[in-house]
């Protein structure tokens, strides 16, 4: 089966740190590009990151350049999501989700998220 | 404001079809790049509805259904039923944000 199990949220106080980190499984991890997408409560999705199949492009969105870095470990099939600096705003849920077909942007496969709180 | 505009909420008698759009512009949806719909159940993660305009995954009803024409796209659902109450967000890529995947803002849709 394929999935994405995302873990490592919590409380953090703004201008903590926190990592996320998403385990795939069921599918060639290596070959695909992958995205973090994060929901705040009561808001819609926000795109956060993408990252190619061999870490080679990554982007991020405006709200986390410079606080945000994402990287991944192919032998190891995990996604991972570096958080500082953080701030209330940055509270939601945050999902690990896979592209489809590279450069075609769609994600066909999600997590079910892992909810981080940033608040004193 | 999202890139990509989207109604606040939809609804609709069980059985009756609606359609939900998503406007975009030039920079987006205009600029051929695929829309991609997603469904979001209260309390789940999102799931790909529709991808690259009107393509269906495996699993996905043929009620629901896809379309582009120029800067805006519609989700069309039809025959509705009680459990496709849910949020609908409508996805693309802006060539005006470096690598940036845009999002409407989301639907709520409502079977009456």
């Amino acid at each position: 089966e394929v999935q994405l199990v995302e873990s490592g949220g919590g409380l953090v106080q703004p201008g903590g740190s926190l990592r996320l980190s998403c385990a795939a499984s069921g599918f060639t991890f290596s070959s695909y590009s992958m995205n973090w997408v994060r929901q705040a409560p009561g808001k819609g999705l926000e795109w956060v990151s993408n990252i190619s199949s061999s870490s080679s492009t990554i982007y991020y969105a405006d709200s986390v350049e410079g606080r945000f870095t994402v990287s991944r470990d192919n032998a190891k099939n995990s996604l991972y999501l570096q958080m500082n600096s953080l701030r209330a705003e940055d509270t939601a849920v945050y999902y690990c989700a896979r592209e489809g077909i590279t450069g075609r942007y769609y994600m066909d496969v999600w997590g079910k998220g892992t909810t981080v709180t940033v608040s004193s | 404001q999202s890139v990509l505009t989207q109604p606040p909420s939809v609804s609709g008698a069980p059985g009756q079809r609606v359609t939900i759009s998503c406007t975009g512009s030039s920079s987006n949806i205009g600029s051929g790049y695929g829309v991609h719909w997603y469904q979001q159940l209260p309390g789940t993660a999102p799931k790909l509805l529709i991808y690259i305009n009107s393509n269906r995954p495996s699993g996905v009803p043929d009620r629901f259904s896809g379309s582009k024409s120029g800067t805006s796209a519609s989700l069309a659902i039809s025959g509705l039923q009680a459990e496709d109450e849910a949020d609908y967000y409508c996805q693309s890529y802006d060539s005006s944000l470096s690598g940036s995947t845009v999002f409407g803002g989301g639907t709520k849709l409502t079977v009456l």
